[in-house]
């Protein structure tokens, strides 16, 4: 069964301070990862889009960064801001049309002055 | 001003009543996709149009329907079938349905009463 699975579930950090949101995924066939972020009652955003051959992509203080061996994929936020806070969701393509994708439950992230 | 816009943001609805959300864009976006998001989920694939008078269920169609009879517009009813309506209710666009980055509306919250 196709799944994407992120930890940790929520996450509190200080202002400034950097952290890694983790998304494991057992999805096959794999086109390309993505990286959203939600606010609080918005619809997502995307951060980046990796494809098989990419292992790091970075928009901004956000990097991605892709184990397409070990099907694994981190998502790191450099220096915090309180605009930060939000839902960071993982989402796997499992084929080549958007109807295809594989959403993760995403972890939530705050930050704190 | 280019996006997608949903409407209403807020939407009650008493049991065995059928309600139509809204979505509109003016991207010039071929594809349109409805998507259901639930507390702890990933969101979920209701319906997807490729082209103007054509749509396809996606993983949770029942008791859903849609229509596309202009290629701004893409409405959801969610008749009084769906057992569980209450959720938050997403519309995305992409301008074909391969890899291409979805951009999403803000979403409408629906809560039965």
């Amino acid at each position: 069964k196709n799944q994407v699975e992120q930890s940790p579930q929520s996450l509190i950090i200080l202002e400034g301070k950097n952290c890694t949101l983790q998304c494991n995924y057992t999805v096959s066939p794999f086109s390309n990862l993505r990286w959203y972020k939600q606010d609080t009652g918005r619809g997502p955003v995307s951060l980046t889009i990796m494809t098989f051959s990419e292992n790091t992509k970075s928009n901004g203080r956000y990097t991605a960064t892709l184990d397409a061996d070990t099907k694994q994929s981190s998502l790191h936020i450099t220096a915090s801001q309180l605009s930060d806070s939000a839902s960071y969701i993982c989402v796997v393509s499992a084929g080549d049309s958007n109807y295809q994708l594989i959403w993760g439950a995403g972890t939530k992230l705050i930050i704190k002055p | 001003d280019g996006g997608i816009t949903q409407s209403p943001k807020y939407l009650f609805r008493k049991e065995g009543q059928n309600v139509t959300l809204s979505c509109e864009q003016n991207l010039n976006h071929d594809a349109m996709y409805w998507y259901r998001q639930d507390p702890g989920q990933g969101l979920r694939l209701i319906y997807y149009s490729q082209i103007v008078n054509d749509f396809q269920k996606g993983d949770i169609a029942e008791g859903y329907s849609v229509s596309r009879e202009k290629k701004e517009s893409f409405p959801l009813t969610v008749t009084s079938a769906q057992k569980n309506p209450t959720a938050f209710y997403l519309c995305a666009s992409n301008k074909g349905l391969v890899h291409n980055e979805q951009f999403f509306g803000p979403g409408t919250r629906l809560t039965v009463l």
